[in-house]
């Protein structure tokens, strides 16, 4: 079975700060890992994602993110906050062949100015 | 534009109500998803259909009824609610349902049950 935990409910930065958003997943299976975010009153929105290529990934707006399978995490970060990135961010490991994937509960990412 | 489109983007309705949710794709994609977001708890995934056959029903209570005429509409059917069941309803569309598949959703329904 696959699961997905995103340690920290709420992170909150400066406008210009680096952004961390921590995944450890668990897959019995070589892990395709996932960033989505969310933004107010819409769905969510494929950031990045890891497909047993290169380790670390790049994304839209300026993330990426870095798999470690020694570590089982697949970390998102960004080198300068800006405040149009005040959202929600969710991990994501595909279960498996056929399966669909698997959520973690979300980061809430708050930036101030 | 998502791609995916869904109405209504709100949705108030009684518990003894009957009413649908609906959700198209211009993608292209052979399966579509419907899942669950409530406050402080992970997606929950509902259902899945990959070529207009439901391959998943994650356990969830017959009051939520889906359909798939065709690849690209997905419903769902309401009937008698809770108020529990008040949430964004997110639809959701790939490829295929393979692990290589990234998701793509629709802006959601919120849904109030009264």
């Amino acid at each position: 079975a696959q699961s997905v935990t995103q340690l920290g409910s709420h992170v909150s930065v400066s406008e210009g700060a680096l952004v961390l958003l921590r995944c450890n997943y668990s897959s019995s299976v070589p892990p395709y890992l996932f960033w989505y975010v969310q933004y107010p009153n819409q769905g969510l929105q494929l950031l990045l994602k890891y497909t047993s290529a290169a380790t670390l990934v790049k994304g839209i707006n300026g993330f990426e993110a870095e798999f470690k399978k020694s570590e089982t995490s697949f970390h998102l970060t960004k080198p300068s906050a800006h405040m149009s990135d005040a959202a929600e961010y969710f991990c994501a490991v595909s279960g498996g062949l056929n399966t669909p994937l698997v959520f973690g509960k979300g980061t809430r990412l708050s930036v101030i100015a | 534009e998502t791609g995916v489109t869904q109405t209504p983007r709100h949705l108030v309705m009684g518990m003894t109500n009957k009413k649908s949710l609906k959700c198209e794709q211009h993608l292209g994609h052979n399966a579509m998803y419907w899942y669950k977001q409530s406050a402080k708890k992970p997606l929950e995934l509902m259902f899945v259909y990959n070529f207009k056959e439901q391959t998943e029903n994650n356990s969830v209570p017959s009051r939520f009824s889906p359909e798939c005429p065709n690849s690209s509409h997905l419903f769902l059917h309401l009937h008698t609610l809770q108020p529990e069941d008040s949430a964004l309803y997110l639809c959701a569309s790939s490829q295929g349902t393979g692990q290589n598949s990234p998701l793509h959703f629709g802006n959601g329904t919120r849904l109030t049950v009264t």
